[in-house]
């Protein structure tokens, strides 16, 4: 079946010490998106890639960064975490272009937790 | 910009009765709207769609909800909540394909379903 992985499903790190999360698509599709939840709320949008193009939100901190090598694979680096970064992590995938309503497709996620 | 609001940050049902989900929406553009639910330490998972065809759009699991433009909303119906159903509920706005596929979420209702 196609699908959103995302590896590790549960991360533990350090506070301070770099940490890597890691998103892959069987889809095929050209668009890839980062989203922070935390507890009770919704998913807050980090940052997405509509192909190679890099859009970062507005109040996404300097502590995370993002990177997609290829469409397949999308990776959330997050240079610091602290405290409050503690969080679930969710990659979503779309397929961009012209019309249509372009639902999103998310993977499991991945919950960090900052010691 | 677009907007939308989930009245009730819970709602609590008995197994077996109408569950009735809230949403409401603004938008300067026709909207696309969509419904996802999302279990513990789960992703998000598309129960269904609105994109214009109809108004009245069934979905998986027995949810339906229908697009009332003159009352700005998309409620979630189910005629019959199982124990299953007990999950966390996003209702999510976007403006289609050619922006990107960004989804504004609700705040989320969570749904409990008593035996």
């Amino acid at each position: 079946d196609a699908m959103v992985i995302q590896n590790p499903r549960y991360q533990v790190t350090q506070f301070g010490k770099p940490v890597t999360l890691s998103c892959s698509q069987t889809l095929n599709h050209n668009v890839m998106y980062w989203y922070q939840q935390k507890s009770s709320q919704a998913p807050k949008l980090l940052f997405h890639y509509y192909d190679k193009d890099f859009n970062n939100e507005a109040d996404t901190p300097d502590n995370f960064q993002s990177r997609r090598p290829n469409t397949s694979f999308c990776f959330l680096d997050i240079r610091s975490p602290g405290l409050g970064d503690a969080a679930m992590y969710l990659c979503a995938t779309s397929r961009g272009g012209s019309g249509g309503a372009g639902e999103q497709f998310f993977g499991p996620g991945t919950r960090l937790t900052v010691l | 910009a677009q907007s939308v609001t989930q009245l009730g940050s819970h709602v609590s049902v008995s197994e077996g009765a109408l569950v009735l989900l809230r949403c409401n929406y603004s938008s300067s553009v026709p909207p696309y709207l969509f419904w996802y639910v999302q279990y513990p330490n789960q992703g998000l998972q598309l129960l269904l769609k609105y994109t214009s065809a109809a108004t009245l759009v069934k979905g998986i699991n027995g949810f339906e909800a229908e697009f009332k433009k003159s009352e700005t909303s998309f409620h979630l119906t189910k005629p019959s909540a199982h124990m299953s159903d007990a999950a966390e509920y996003f209702c999510a706005v976007s403006t289609g394909k050619n922006a990107g596929n960004m989804l504004t979420f609700g705040g989320g209702t969570r749904l409990m379903v008593k035996p």
